[in-house]
């Protein structure tokens, strides 16, 4: 177990609504990254935060975007979903100063 | 983007067998890391190679890294069912933001 958990574990969504999904990162770990995952692939970079504040981005647009806050939990937030955005969501936390990242188990989204 | 790529996409080999992945990357990067996922679920970080190193070793695992073919693989020795599972390397964007980039993966499965 890494200590990053993720709710909720399963989530059904329309075409076009909103979503929030959130990540409790492990006690220290000040920099937070989210991944999309789509069946079949690896995980693709959305974006870190750092002390609250965005620290990179990847090639997603302004739809997704993120929230860090200082008890170490995180959301990430996505509008106007498209059917693309059904994936699994994985966030993970790591020390400022550390390259490996510990991994939450994910949250699967499929937008119908 | 993928930046790495897995080779094989699928592995399939008896237990007690060792089994070879390898991973090609794109850029310059400031280390390697290799990450193991059941099922769909969460990342497990396993190795981290640096890229001033040529080989490192965690129990029944062996990395080796060659810079200037830009590629690694991951040797698992001895292998058990339990080591069913898909694996990823992810090298980092070269820059200092700790963003991982991932490849498609290898899905390798232990037969009993």
């Amino acid at each position: 177990e890494t200590g990053v958990t993720q709710s909720p574990t399963h989530l059904i969504k329309t075409r076009g609504q909103q979503v929030t999904l959130r990540c409790s990162s492990q006690s220290g770990h000040n920099t937070v990254s989210w991944y999309q995952q789509a069946l079949g692939q690896g995980p693709q970079f959305i974006f870190q935060y750092y002390r609250e504040e965005e620290n990179g981005r990847g090639n997603f647009p302004p739809r997704f975007s993120g929230l860090q806050f200082p008890n170490y939990s995180s959301e990430l937030n996505v509008n106007a979903l498209e059917l693309d955005d059904s994936a699994l969501y994985l966030c993970a936390s790591s020390p400022a100063d550390q390259e490996t990242q510990y991994f939450g188990p994910g949250t699967r989204l499929l937008v119908l | 983007s993928q930046q790495g790529e897995e080779d094989p996409q699928a592995l399939s080999i008896q237990e007690g067998e060792n089994a070879t992945m390898n991973c090609s990357y794109k850029t310059s990067i400031n280390n390697l890391q290799w990450y193991r996922q059941n099922s769909g679920r969460g990342l497990v970080h396993l190795i981290l190679i640096r890229s001033n190193e040529r080989e490192k070793h965690s129990g029944r695992l062996r990395v080796t890294l060659d810079t200037s073919k830009k590629s690694s693989s991951l040797l698992i020795t001895a292998s058990r069912a339990a080591d069913t599972a898909s694996y990823f390397c992810a090298t980092d964007a070269g820059d200092s933001n700790y963003q991982l980039i991932w490849g498609a993966g290898t899905k390798l499965i232990i037969k009993p």
